[in-house]
């Protein structure tokens, strides 16, 4: 069965600490993972996608499909990465649908 | 930068009553997609439509659902007859390939 799991609901951490907002995935077929991101009061919006290996504001995301992760990483977080992450995985069967994971509510602490 | 637009942003319905949400995706996009996100829970997959048809559709989605896209601009979906747990925020999305949905501001659906 297709699934994406994100064990933390809520992260808190201090500005400029190292922030890790962890995903798993149980995906039979060849994975095409997203991060997608939720700013209060705004809509989901795409972050990053793992094909890509970009760093968007200074967030990465490596695919290990060892162990069925894809753990979005920032180096020093900032006040304004507070928000809603949901790490998503896109599913090929006939045609395409996202199946998103539960979200973290990440919270930066100034 | 194109948007997904969608109408109202805010409805208020009595349960057992019919209820249309209204989407316009981005223009040269081909798929799309109604997510919804129960309060403090995560989104949810309810359908995708390609080429004039329903593509997939999760459990949630049964016969009280419908989509429509009925003059190619809008993208619509229909509640039959609401009950209170349909209250949530719907999304509608949209893609033009596999996997990156760009996703309208949300409606949230109110069953009293």
């Amino acid at each position: 069965a297709q699934r994406v799991t994100q064990p933390e609901k809520l992260l808190s951490v201090f500005k400029g600490a190292p922030v890790e907002l962890k995903c798993n995935y149980s995906y039979s077929g060849s994975p095409e993972l997203f991060w997608y991101v939720q700013y209060s009061r705004q809509r989901l919006q795409l972050l990053l996608r793992h094909i890509s290996r970009e760093s968007i504001k200074g967030f990465t995301a490596d695919l290990n499909k060892g162990e069925t992760s894809f753990h979005l990483k920032k180096p020093f977080a900032q006040e304004e990465d507070s928000a809603m992450y949901y790490c998503a995985l896109s599913v090929k069967t006939s045609y395409d649908k996202v199946i998103f994971g539960p979200g973290t509510s990440l919270s930066v602490i100034p | 930068e194109p948007e997904v637009t969608q109408t109202p942003s805010h409805q208020v319905t009595q349960m057992g009553q019919e209820v249309i949400l209204r989407c316009v995706p981005i223009s040269n996009h081909l798929y799309f997609y109604w997510y919804r996100q129960i309060l403090g829970q995560k989104v949810e997959f309810l359908v995708s439509f390609y080429n004039n048809e329903i593509s997939e559709k999760s459990e949630i989605f049964d016969d009280q659902f419908s989509v429509e896209r009925p003059d190619g601009s809008n993208f619509t979906l229909k509640i039959r007859s609401t009950k209170l747990e349909d209250s949530a925020m719907y999304f509608c999305a949209s893609s033009v390939t596999s996997g990156e949905a760009f996703f309208g501001q949300g409606t949230r659906l109110t069953v009293v």
